[in-house]
């Protein structure tokens, strides 16, 4: 199970800090992704993280504003936003990778939704 | 980036009939692709990844297919809980991208 928490309406430029907890499977052997949906769009992925942090990735579009992190020991997932602009606007899940060199996403949070509006 | 184009953009379908959606790599991704379905509200579903292997659950009525550029997944059998908007999303480099989604709707 991942649940999403930490949304809400902030100002442009500000920031915001989410969070993931999980259960149900062994939280530090997983790689975990964020990925967002804007009102009315797609889906878009937003950044990864290898089992142990060693390794990042981002979209285009977030790196240098955004930071994922985890706490193994907390079975948990966060997503630092800085810099917020009105089309960071939308909805973040979090999702499991499928692990075994997939990297796709085989569970998904409810998702939590980030509002940037002045 | 690798841009992922779906088609069509919205597929109107009879309960009982086939739906056929179509996923679009601007280069090469091998095998490396992957289905979801999306309901309003909910959380998104793996279908198929590895370009044609059916996830966990999922009911042989979904099969996917392709390699290279040009992806299908089919819908042999539509069901009343199948009306959901599908996206394709590619694995095989960083950035990882989805396609725009096609939207199946009860016609």
């Amino acid at each position: 199970q991942l649940v999403e928490s930490g949304g809400g309406v902030v100002q442009p430029g500000g920031s915001l800090r989410l969070s993931c907890a999980t259960s149900g499977f062994v939280f530090s052997s997983f790689y975990m992704h964020w990925v967002r949906q804007a009102p009315g769009k797609g889906l878009e992925w937003v950044a990864f993280i290898r089992y142990d942090g060693t390794n990042k990735y981002y979209a285009d579009s977030v790196r240098g504003r955004f930071t994922i992190s985890r706490d193994n020991s907390k079975n948990s997932l966060y997503l630092q936003m800085n810099g917020l602009r009105p089309d960071d606007t939308a909805v973040y899940y979090c999702a499991k990778d499928f692990a075994g060199g997939y990297r796709v996403f085989d569970s998904w949070g409810q998702g939590t939704l980030v509002t940037v509006s002045s | 980036e690798i841009v992922m184009t779906q088609s069509p953009v919205t597929l109107s379908v009879s309960p009982g009939e086939r739906a056929t959606l179509s996923c679009r790599a601007s280069q090469s991704v091998s095998s490396n692709l992957a289905w979801y379905q999306h309901k309003p509200g909910q959380a998104p579903r793996l279908l198929i990844y590895g370009a044609s292997i059916r996830a966990t659950g999922i009911p042989a009525r979904f099969s996917g297919s392709g390699s290279g550029t040009e992806f299908t997944l089919t819908i042999s059998i539509l069901q009343s809980e199948d009306f959901a908007v599908y996206y394709c999303q590619q694995f095989d480099d960083w950035p990882l991208t989805f396609g725009g989604g096609t939207k199946v709707e009860i016609k």
